[in-house]
């Protein structure tokens, strides 16, 4: 199975600062075929299911605000919020969709410091 | 719009077995894979398995074979997820999510959840 790794568990953050969650493959989510990454993001609020953030590593949802962008590729991922608001008080979820069995990163708790 | 409407809530002793629905609406439901994840009591994410609404076809992830069966009503657009030889454990909310025409994508949306408890 492929383990997701996030970093950190959890991570407090002003408001209007960066903030930026890590995520680790223990394989390549690389495609050679289409070069693409098999990696989604998520945000979930208490009481709520995941939202889908970001896919293919890099591409925004429609209507997620542009100050959520993914980046990296291969094994190392980085969901980033540029400037962050109240609204984004949530856990975070990295999500590898590259094979079977589906694994999830842990979770990070992102809270207004 | 694209939604799904899971079953309610459940109260289940040990032993029992459970049978959570999911509803679909806003698309064509033959056209794409259907995903069921739980989340256990403040904890996160975990994968239980995957159906193909066109034919019925299943792929369980091997904590769940045996006690987890994954079917479809194409007549009501609904997918079901039975799970037998319910334990403590298996305390959680389960997911449906939707995939893509694929079997490996991301998921959007999710149904609501429905929380199951297993309890004595």
């Amino acid at each position: 199975d492929i383990v997701m790794t996030q970093s950190p568990d959890s991570l407090a953050v002003s408001l209007g600062e960066r903030a930026t969650i890590n995520c680790k493959s223990s394989q390549s989510l690389l495609y050679s075929s289409n070069n693409k990454n098999y990696l989604a993001w998520y945000q979930q609020k208490p009481g709520q299911p995941p939202k889908l953030l970001i896919y293919w590593a890099s591409t925004r949802e429609s209507g997620v605000p542009a100050r959520f962008s993914g980046s990296g590729s291969g094994t190392d991922f980085t969901l980033t919020i540029s400037s962050l608001q109240a609204e984004d008080v949530a856990v975070y979820y990295c999500h590898q969709f590259y094979t079977t069995p589906i694994t999830f990163g842990q979770g990070t708790k992102l809270e207004i410091k | 719009q694209v939604q799904l409407v899971q079953s309610g809530a459940e109260v289940k002793k040990p032993g029992a077995s459970v049978k959570v629905s999911c509803k679909a609406s806003g698309y064509t439901f033959s056209s794409y894979y259907m995903h069921w994840v739980r989340q256990a009591p403040g904890q996160g994410l975990e994968w239980m398995g995957i159906i193909n609404p066109s034919g019925g076809r299943t792929n369980y992830t091997q904590k769940f074979q045996g006690r987890v069966i994954m079917t479809r009503d194409t007549s009501t657009n609904t997918v079901y997820m039975e799970m037998r030889s319910l334990r403590s454990e298996d305390t959680a909310v389960y997911y449906c999510a939707r995939g893509y025409s694929s079997s490996l994508s991301w998921f959007d949306p999710w149904g609501q959840g429905t929380l199951v408890t297993v309890s004595s």
